[in-house]
């Protein structure tokens, strides 16, 4: 079984510029999680995705962070524009099902700079 | 909101000695979940705890939930190099998002 997948695994980027980040979750896993950990901090949920539907998005920092799951398949989330502080690693996690009986599975993340 | 402490933050230990991290939420907890993430890797799930004063042992591992549900601690025997990585718990709830503690990065010299 293939497990949750990312692209890109790096990404740099100057200050203002638009980045895309994807994720595959694994098939037939109707729930999805968007994390992120910036350098020497905790993993800090962003939000998470039931199929299609954002069942919570509590964690999104601000307006400049898109996340979208059309189809209810893989997940994109965007960062338009970027800042110095969105530096970090973004891991997308995803579960059969949602609650405390359900393991969720990280994704290798992807490691985002903006200089 | 819920907030997730874990200490040490750092732990360097000679191979085969025991290791331990402690976790303190500050509310109670509908579960606990710890993860293990090797340098360079991503968080891999190692156990969850769902029942007050719960214990799990998996091989030298042994997870412990406070009776309060506010508390958890994992505990290694006798490490091994193989268990270099950072360690996070997570306090889950119902609907699945989790919050992570700090971590602690354990160090294992031969």
């Amino acid at each position: 079984e293939a497990g949750v997948t990312q692209f890109p695994s790096h990404s740099v980027i100057e200050k203002g510029q638009t980045v895309t980040l994807r994720c595959d979750p694994i098939s037939g896993h109707d729930n999805l999680y968007w994390y992120r950990r910036v350098m020497g901090k905790e993993i800090k949920f962003l939000l998470h995705f039931v199929k299609e539907s954002k069942q919570d998005e509590s964690g999104m920092p601000n307006n400049r962070f898109l996340a979208e799951r059309t189809g209810g398949t893989y997940s994109t989330l965007k960062v338009q524009p970027a800042e110095l502080e969105d530096s970090g690693v973004y891991f997308c996690a995803s579960s059969q099902g949602q609650g405390e009986f359900y393991e969720q599975y990280f994704g290798p993340g992807t490691r985002l700079t903006v200089t | 909101g819920q907030q997730v402490m874990q200490i040490p933050q750092y732990q360097h230990v000679q191979e085969g000695e025991d290791f331990t991290t402690y976790c303190n939420s500050s509310t109670t907890l509908s579960n606990i979940q710890w993860y293990k993430q090797r340098p360079g890797g991503h968080p891999v799930f190692l156990i969850q705890l769902v029942k007050s004063g719960e214990v799990k042992k998996q091989k030298r591992l042994t997870f412990q939930f406070g009776e309060a549900k506010k508390n958890s601690s994992l505990h290694i025997t006798a490490t091994q190099t193989t268990d270099v990585g950072t360690y996070f718990c997570a306090g889950g709830t119902s609907y699945g998002k989790l919050t992570f503690g700090q971590g602690t990065i354990l160090t294992v010299h031969p």
